[in-house]
């Protein structure tokens, strides 16, 4: 069954802890992208990477840093340096240009205390 | 930043009724829209993904219009159905990576 995962479907952390979130996706895509979504916000971009071990800031990079290893996996990390890090997170995926529909995955919502 | 807005925020119909919603976007440099349907508690999916001025694309009762030279696009849904309760959020590309509208969310009443 071909798709996106993306794990832990909930997530708690304490304030200060860097937290990894998954994201794999078997669909054989080039380009992966982590967004944020904010209640009455917009998807915001917050990195993504067009092929593995390239990857480029988006919009609101600042206190997140990601990798890209394999071409099926880009883990994001929500480090301390991130203000306000509660938010749901969607990563996404697509063959790489823009006329390619992107792919998404079912999300995690991360609650910082 | 670029700014894609779409209207109305949000949209109660009744079963039966057929709706639209807009997507407005900068004319310039244009090179994709796309529409996706996000349903509650599930991921959001592509309706369709446009590139010329003047597209039309249709999917059963959903259909999407696109002007680039004037810079809006529109979802039509006919006779809409309780199943298309749904967030439909456009996303624009130009010289970056899609950047998304806040969405419209589309409740319908059976």
């Amino acid at each position: 069954d071909g798709g996106i995962t993306q794990s832990p479907k909930y997530l708690f952390r304490k304030e200060g802890q860097n937290v990894t979130l998954s994201c794999e996706q078997n669909l054989n895509h080039d380009a992966m992208y982590w967004y944020r979504q904010d209640p009455g916000q917009g998807l915001r971009l917050i990195y993504y990477s067009q092929i593995v071990n390239d990857f480029q800031k988006g919009d609101i990079a600042e206190g997140y840093s990601v990798s890209r290893e394999k071409k099926e996996s880009f883990p994001l990390t929500v480090t301390s340096a991130q203000k306000n890090p509660t938010a749901f997170y969607l990563c996404a995926s697509n063959r790489g240009a823009s006329s390619y529909e992107q792919y998404f995955g079912p999300g995690t919502r991360l609650t910082v205390t | 930043i670029l700014n894609v807005e779409q209207s109305p925020q949000s949209l109660h119909v009744q079963e039966g009724d057929s709706t639209n919603f807009t997507c407005s976007f900068p004319s310039s440099n244009f090179y994709a829209l796309h529409w996706y349907r996000w349903e509650t508690a599930k991921s959001p999916k592509a309706l369709f993904v446009m590139t010329l001025n003047g597209d039309e694309k249709k999917k059963g009762r959903i259909s999407a219009t696109l002007n680039t030279k004037e810079g809006y696009s529109y979802l039509y849904i006919k006779g809409s159905q309780p199943e298309d309760s749904a967030t439909y959020l456009c996303a624009l590309r130009i010289d970056t990576p899609l950047v998304f509208g806040k969405g419209t969310r589309l409740s319908v009443i059976a």
